[in-house]
């Protein structure tokens, strides 16, 4: 079975500074899927960004961006440029992919305030 | 393009009834899939389903059943109640593709409260 840890629980930030989320994943499989997912205050899940594991370059959209280390089972998150719409719970997760089916295992989360 | 929507938003419930949980996915996805959010538990994967079969079932009791319809909507019923069913209820769709792992889409919640 796979796992997920968020070792950060909280994180905070300033607006304009650039912050890291953490995030460690166990599996043996090795071909796999990563993601990092934002829940606002709203609740609404988004995803943020998308990682193939079979793909060494690192994954980017816009100000968010990956540091994939497969060996190390490493999936961090770096957000530059804060901005005060960042402030969201954010949970790294993994999925197995197995054709037609889909199933997210997540991290139990960040929670990212920024702050003026 | 409408997103997921989940119904009722809010609800609440004693201990011992039961209850059904709706969901619509965006037009065109095929799969659905049901997740439990609390805050002990964090979110755990309940079930999954795709073209009105059962792909996918997380580690959770037979009080919790689902199943999907022809035009993808999907239910998801938990019996007899328990205090600790208290949670977000989170559906999420996804278009997949071929090789499985298409994004997922999520709806923004039914929020059980078991009294």
């Amino acid at each position: 079975a796979q796992t997920v840890t968020q070792s950060q629980p909280e994180m905070s930030v300033q607006e304009a500074e650039t912050v890291t989320l953490s995030c460690t994943y166990d599996t043996s499989e090795n071909n796999y899927y990563l993601f990092w997912y934002k829940q606002p205050p709203s609740r609404q899940m988004i995803l943020v960004i998308r990682q193939e594991a079979y793909k060494q370059q690192n994954a980017t959209e816009n100000r968010f961006s990956v540091n994939f280390q497969k060996a190390a089972k490493s999936f961090s998150l770096k957000i530059s440029d804060s901005q005060l719409g960042d402030t969201a719970m954010y949970f790294c997760a993994f999925m197995k992919p197995t054709g037609t089916a889909s199933k997210l295992t997540f991290g139990t989360g960040t929670r990212l305030q920024v702050t003026l | 393009k409408a997103g997921v929507t989940q119904t009722p938003r809010y609800l609440i419930k004693t201990r011992g009834q039961q209850v059904t949980l709706s969901c619509s996915p965006i037009s065109g996805h095929r799969s659905v899939s049901w997740y439990q959010q609390t805050p002990g538990q964090g979110l755990q994967f309940l079930f999954e389903y795709f073209s009105e079969t059962q792909r996918n079932k997380g580690n959770f009791p037979g009080r919790f059943s689902g199943r999907q319809f022809s035009n993808s909507r999907s239910e998801m019923n938990v019996s007899t109640l328990e205090l600790g069913d208290s949670a977000l209820y989170l559906c999420a769709s996804s278009p997949l593709t071929q090789g499985g792992a298409g994004e997922l889409f999520f709806g923004e919640g039914s929020r059980l409260t078991v009294l």
